[in-house]
């Protein structure tokens, strides 16, 4: 039971260039979602989904795509990468978030823009 | 919209003293409450978690938290820390029930600094 991974760990891009974040749980979590960590700042919600087939939008959303197409599976896309998208992403999963509000949270991943 | 406050951005404590963090929240609908910690280059864990039933609500590593709905505060707190109680610290609401919004809203943290 690996829990929450999230690959890679560490990446550096250039201005412009695209990307994807991965995660994924082998709980069986209906509820999975984004997470950026800024000095300060705490954590704000990217995106969300509560099921395959289903996202929604977070606190800052914008410069990123979400999609779900397996319970597994929540792959995170910058499309055009800029400076300001710099910082550590964490994806989290629940099994019961709508009852609960627990989230389990992968490791994280440290994002370089140049 | 909720929204939550951690009062403090650092908090320095001598190992064995005692210490809080605070955190106040605002929401229009019930909420859940929660303490997550993350120590230096790890994701985040769960320490304790308000759903109902008790205000107080006992956590892992010796901390405690009280539900104070009409001070909307949810401090969290431990009678005498230890060196490798440092790290950062979050406080969480998320709406309860048929009102849950699908979101978890996080304050700006907390560093706890324990010095020997």
């Amino acid at each position: 039971n690996a829990g929450v991974t999230q690959t890679p760990k560490f990446q550096v891009l250039k201005t412009g260039q695209s990307m994807t974040l991965q995660c994924a749980q082998d709980m069986n979590h209906e509820y999975m979602s984004w997470y950026r960590q800024d000095p300060g700042m705490g954590l704000r919600l990217i995106h969300y989904s509560v099921g395959a087939g289903i996202t929604d939008q977070g606190e800052v959303p914008n410069g990123y795509n979400v999609s779900r197409s397996t319970t597994e599976d929540f792959p995170l896309r910058l499309l055009s990468a800029a400076p300001s998208q710099t910082s550590v992403y964490f994806c989290a999963s629940s099994y019961s978030f709508l009852n609960t509000g627990e989230l389990f949270f992968g490791e994280g991943s440290r994002l370089t823009v140049l | 919209a909720q929204s939550v406050t951690q009062l403090d951005s650092q908090v320095p404590v001598f190992e064995e003293a005692p210490v809080e963090l605070r955190c106040n929240y605002s929401s229009s609908v019930s909420v859940y409450l929660f303490w997550y910690v993350q120590y230096p280059n790890q994701g985040l864990q769960l320490l304790l978690k308000y759903l109902s039933g008790s205000t107080l609500v006992k956590g892992i590593n010796g901390f405690e938290a009280e539900f104070n709905k009409s001070q909307t505060s949810f401090h969290l707190r431990k009678p005498s820390v230890h060196i490798s109680d440092t790290a950062e610290y979050f406080c969480a609401v998320s709406s309860r029930g048929t009102g849950n919004t699908g979101k978890l809203i996080f304050g700006q943290g907390t560093t706890l600094q324990v010095k020997p």
